[in-house]
């Protein structure tokens, strides 16, 4: 399983929406509506924000909302805030079984 | 509150083997799927071992001979025993709960280091 692709990098000022992009394959992606997404801050465990392509687990921001279209996933961050800058990979669950994350996705705040 | 803590990381030879722990808790551990996920220093992560609450198996190619996942729900622990360890297996090894069947992962433990040098 090939890692799914995520732009390096997407910048946004306070307030701003940002949209990060995870491509795949029919294999993964646009083979199942399995897409989460996490965020991971320097040094910690990655967090859960985004699983079934667009649903919120309780406690996280409705300011995260993702989707899907064919073999691409989008995670959006809407009113962009100093506190969202950390990392954040996508994931899918692909044949195999086997899960499959993406190359990851530095989030900075201007 | 779910607890995910792994234990047995450090440094080993080239060729040599190491077996991680994770203890959980706050949750009916039998009724999940866990899996193992790592992240080298500085890079993404990477879906290494997945053990089902059927006892189905499943392993990364990278991966797929040396290691091995096991676990038992009378004590709650996830096992990953790693064998013929290679310096591109040092990372960080992150014991991981399934949100459900196919579904990614809900919750983390805080990871083991894994260090494969000479």
């Amino acid at each position: 399983q090939s890692a799914l692709t995520q732009p390096a990098s997407v910048s946004g000022s306070p307030g701003q929406s940002i949209t990060i992009s995870c491509t795949g394959t029919s294999s993964d992606v646009g083979a199942y509506n399995y897409v989460s997404w996490y965020q991971q801050f320097p040094g910690k465990a990655p967090k859960l924000i985004i699983y079934d392509v667009s649903n919120r687990p309780s406690g996280v921001s409705d300011r995260f909302s993702g989707s899907k279209s064919g073999n691409t996933a989008s995670l959006t961050i809407s009113g962009l805030q100093a506190e969202d800058e950390s990392d954040y990979y996508c994931s899918s669950y692909g044949r195999g079984p086997s899960y499959v994350f993406g190359t990851g996705t530095k989030v900075t705040v201007l | 509150e779910v607890q995910l803590l792994e234990s047995g990381g450090g440094l080993v030879q080239p060729g040599g083997s190491l077996r991680l722990s994770c203890a959980a808790s706050g949750f009916t551990f039998s009724s999940y799927s866990m899996m193992w996920v790592r992240q080298a220093p500085g890079k993404g992560l990477e879906w290494v071992s997945s053990f089902s609450v059927s006892g189905n198996k499943y392993y990364a190619d990278s991966v797929k001979g040396r290691f091995s996942i096991s676990r038992d729900n009378s004590e709650n622990t996830l096992f990953l025993q790693m064998d013929s360890l290679r310096a591109d297996d040092s990372a960080f090894y992150y014991c991981a709960k399934g949100l459900a069947p196919r579904r990614g992962i809900d919750y983390w433990g805080q990871g083991a280091l894994v260090t494969v040098s000479s």
